[in-house]
């Protein structure tokens, strides 16, 4: 099982940067990385997902290193809206078995105005 | 457009009763799923269900069972509720297939058990 590994939380100011990084040391090769978005009382929501390289959307940037034992999802320009839990998930989509994707405890990020 | 549709947001019930948790999804997905989340502890598999009457335990099954009689619902059963499965249980599904990539897990919005 991919496990990863991921800071409990991080604090940032409004306009910044932020960059969260995931280790998965032991990521498979069918493995995609996918990064999720949790309000309190909601339920996650997908930001983003990658094999290699770079993956860029409207509301993220995920980057993989070519070894893929971490991703690093960059929020760029945070508001006050970004506070919220992010999970980094790594497993096989095409897999039908859920008990190969496990959810951590996520980053609590946290932006000050 | 909410896809995966939860029955109850909050709920409050007693000790011993038999509790019932509904999930509706309505994108034909494959798999569906049971959560629990507590704080400090993450997101927890309970059970899920890959197809119709097929369900699989997850991480933390004891003292829950589930029901998929229709592809769009899946429910989880409490069957004599305890203080200990008070948290909040998130439902989601998803797509699968040999070669189909998702774009993973929707969730529903959750639902906020108390057992007193």
């Amino acid at each position: 099982l991919a496990k990863t590994t991921q800071p409990i939380s991080m604090d940032s100011y409004e306009g910044q940067e932020v960059n969260i990084t995931c280790s998965h040391n032991n990521i498979a090769t069918n493995d995609y990385i996918t990064w999720y978005q949790q309000f309190p009382s909601q339920g996650p929501r997908f930001i983003i997902q990658g094999y290699k390289t770079k993956v860029t959307n409207e509301v993220a940037s995920l980057f993989i290193p070519a070894d893929r034992k971490s991703s690093t999802l960059s929020l760029p320009r945070v508001s006050l809206s970004d506070t919220a839990v992010y999970y980094c998930l790594v497993g096989d989509n095409r897999d039908s078995s859920a008990s190969k994707i496990i959810f951590g405890s996520g980053t609590r990020l946290s932006i000050r105005p | 457009d909410v896809k995966v549709t939860q029955s109850s947001r909050y709920l409050v019930k007693r000790t011993g009763e038999k509790v019932f948790l509904e999930c509706v999804q309505d994108m034909d997905h494959e798999n569906m799923f049971w959560y629990r989340q507590d704080p400090g502890l993450g997101l927890r598999l309970i059970y899920f269900s890959y197809d119709v009457k097929m369900k699989e335990k997850g991480d933390i099954p004891e003292g829950y069972s589930v029901s998929r009689e229709k592809k769009e619902r899946f429910s989880l059963i409490l069957e004599s509720a305890s203080t200990n499965q008070t948290s909040m249980y998130l439902c989601a599904s998803r797509a699968s297939g040999a070669g189909h990539l998702t774009r993973g897990y929707t969730f529903g919005s959750g639902t906020r058990l108390t057992v007193v």
